[in-house]
């Protein structure tokens, strides 16, 4: 079958630079963001969230970034390495219990 | 570690066939979903449960129904399948928003083909 990251816009990247991936949202009443990794023929996995009460949050070589002002999001990942190479997704929660998710951007690392 | 578990990784079926769909979660939440994820569409929601017993259709139900028994399972079930529905299939379960964790925990997906 044909990759998910087909058709999605992608970020190349040279290993050990680092990355940055960028997410418009829709809904100004969205208070709850979560980026995810997903792997050629895997399922998504969570990375990192932040609730709309905080403008950046740090994890392990990720940081989220929320500008309210302008609904966006991004991500970014220090030091890229070969593993992180995959389709990443935003995700925003707004007043009901469902997650909208962005299509995504395909993130290549060139070794 | 907890886990979404769906019980194919890959799935071959023929046109006209019943093809159900299954999707275990060991972390007692109370929300499950099932997404199709097809080349340049994302995630498309197909159907979604908030508690045993209930559904809900998604954006794109059409074609399928679902089953939620136990709290655990939340099956997806093509009625007859088309080969319009050849697709990896995603499902998740989440905590109620009433708890603090609102993330989703996929599954590793279901890639089926309808020949």
């Amino acid at each position: 079958g044909e990759s998910v990251g087909l058709h999605l816009p992608t970020l190349s990247v040279q290993e050990g630079d680092n990355s940055i991936i960028n997410c418009a949202y829709s809904n100004s009443a969205s208070d709850y963001f979560i980026w995810y990794k997903q792997e050629s023929g895997k399922g998504p996995q969570f990375i990192i969230d932040i609730r709309s009460n905080m403008d950046k949050r740090q994890g392990q070589r990720v940081t989220v970034l929320l500008n309210k002002t302008v609904k966006h999001l991004s991500l970014q990942i220090a030091a890229t390495q070969p593993g992180d190479s995959a389709v990443y997704f935003c995700a925003e929660l707004g007043g009901s219990n469902r997650l909208a998710f962005g299509k995504g951007n395909q993130v290549v690392v060139i070794p | 570690d907890v886990k979404v578990t769906q019980s194919s990784r890959y799935l071959v079926k023929r046109t006209g066939e019943k093809v159900f769909l299954e999707c275990v979660q060991d972390m007692d939440h109370e929300n499950m979903f099932w997404y199709r994820q097809d080349p340049g569409l994302g995630l498309r929601l197909i159907y979604f449960s908030y508690d045993v017993k209930m559904k809900e259709k998604g954006d794109i139900p059409e074609g399928y129904s679902v089953s939620r028994e136990k709290k655990e399972r939340f099956s997806l079930i093509l009625e007859s399948a088309s080969t319009n529905q050849t697709s990896m299939y995603l499902c998740a379960s989440s905590l109620n928003s009433g708890r603090s964790n609102y993330g989703y925990t996929f599954g590793s997906g279901t890639r089926l083909t309808v020949v």
